[in-house]
């Protein structure tokens, strides 16, 4: 598609449920990132994946967090146990990158609210 | 690694250029400075980016300085849709095969009033 699609829009757990975040990047961009937004303006970068390969995983908490982008498959970023910190919005972008220039196409993203 | 900082908020006049400002003093020689901006709660999107010399799209222009410490970023006929935050991003890449990351700022808020 021409869009990078994340589902759901909203998710609701309680405290120490599993939330599963769902990302289809554009077909043919090779580079998937996810982004957390918690405070209103602040970016924290998680993890990138080029192809199905975790690329930089730089960003990712390491004992609840994990990630995929599995081939013909929507992209998955998952949390287990949430605490109420993990409430924020969580993005996803794909890229190609071209000549070492490169620009990221964003989903609208999935507002994830732990109760 | 290079960090930016930006103005919190910037009010323009529909019609009136818009000249965001970013400070980016640590950067390094090859490090690129990109511009995104948030519309209320979308995702970001990108406007532009540049290295070294001046740049302009159908959408923005950025000009940086000679010493490469400082760009703005300029609308040149804001209008109420620009009503976003900003964000100057600096790109940092490791020379470990392609690796690279963006350094977000905290952004500037733009309101374009009419």
């Amino acid at each position: 598609g021409e869009e990078v699609a994340q589902t759901p829009k909203h998710l609701v757990r309680g405290e120490g449920q599993k939330a599963k975040l769902y990302c289809a990047p554009i077909k043919g961009h090779s580079y998937v990132f996810w982004y957390q937004q918690v405070l209103k303006n602040e970016f924290k970068f998680l993890i990138s994946f080029q192809n199905e390969n975790v690329f930089d995983e730089t960003g990712m908490p390491k004992e609840r967090f994990s990630a995929k982008c599995l081939p013909n498959s929507p992209c998955s970023l998952e949390i287990q146990a949430t605490k109420l910190e993990d409430s924020a919005v969580y993005f996803c972008a794909s890229s190609l990158l071209m000549q070492g220039i490169e620009k990221l196409f964003f989903g609208s993203g999935t507002q994830l609210s732990v109760l | 690694d290079a960090k930016t900082t930006q103005p919190p908020s910037m009010d323009c006049a529909e019609g009136r250029a818009a000249n965001l400002p970013c400070n980016h003093s640590t950067i390094s020689g090859n490090e690129y400075v990109y511009w995104y901006r948030q519309i209320h709660s979308q995702g970001p999107q990108y406007i532009i980016h540049g290295l070294k010399n001046n740049e302009t799209n159908e959408m923005a222009s950025l000009i940086i300085t000679e010493d490469r410490k400082s760009s703005t970023l300029i609308l040149p006929h804001a209008t109420l849709r620009d009503t976003a935050v900003y964000y100057c991003i600096v790109r940092v890449d490791y020379n470990a095969g392609n690796n690279r990351k963006l350094i977000w700022g905290l952004g500037t808020s733009l309101a374009v009033n009419p």
